[in-house]
């Protein structure tokens, strides 16, 4: 069965500073990744997926995340926070019959 | 090309009852699926919906059910609710593409709220 674990409930960061999203995974085969993020009373967004091609992932509004197999982690960057990015965010595993895993999730909060 | 669909958004109802939540896939998009969302329990898998077929099911009591119409329009009932059952409902929707790569494109939710 594949699982993933955010090693961080929550993240603050100023903004204009890099925001770092930790996500490890467990997975018996090569699987399929997610970011989703979610704002207050809003469904969620998909920011970026990873299916075994390149193992840098470019995302909208600048979010992107490496696959790293050795570490069995898909961590999710931005280089530079902007206060709309403050909402909760959902790293998923899939199996290949799509039955997604989510994560906890990480409150990012943005500071001015 | 309109998004995810979801009606009600909010719904109050009292223990015992049952309630019924509709969801309206992306055009073109054949899978449906539910998810259940608690600030204890998380985002937790309910079932999917593929042309009319129940393809996939979380770990859920059979008070949840589901079924999904021609035009994969989805609906699901929840009967007896418990206090427990008060949770956001997400439905998503996608091509329906087994492998695992399949994006699931989520609606803004059904609140529901049990007293």
């Amino acid at each position: 069965a594949q699982s993933v674990t955010q090693l961080d409930s929550h993240v603050s960061v100023s903004e204009g500073t890099p925001v770092l999203l930790r996500c490890n995974y467990s997975s018996s085969y090569s699987p399929s990744l997610f970011w989703y993020v979610q704002h207050p009373n809003k469904g969620l967004q998909l920011l970026l997926k990873y299916t075994s091609a390149a193992t840098l992932v470019k995302g909208i509004n600048g979010f992107e995340a490496e696959f790293k197999k050795s570490e069995t982690s898909f961590h999710l960057t931005k280089p530079s926070a902007h206060m709309s990015d403050a909402a909760e965010y959902f790293c998923v595993v899939s199996a290949r019959n799509n039955d997604m895993r989510f994560g906890a999730g990480t409150r990012l909060t943005v500071k001015p | 090309k309109a998004g995810v669909t979801q009606t009600p958004r909010y719904l109050i109802k009292t223990r015992g009852q049952q309630v019924t939540l509709s969801c309206s896939p992306i055009s073109g998009h054949r899978s449906v699926s539910w998810y259940q969302q608690t600030p204890g329990q998380g985002l937790q898998f309910l079932f999917e919906y593929f042309s009319e077929t129940q393809r996939n099911k979380g770990n859920f009591p059979g008070r949840f059910s589901g079924r999904q119409f021609s035009n994969s329009r989805s609906e699901m009932n929840v009967s007896t609710l418990e206090l427990g059952d008060s949770a956001l409902y997400l439905c998503a929707s996608s091509f329906g593409h087994t492998g695992g790569s399949d994006e699931q494109y989520f609606g803004p939710g059904t609140r529901l709220t049990v007293t």
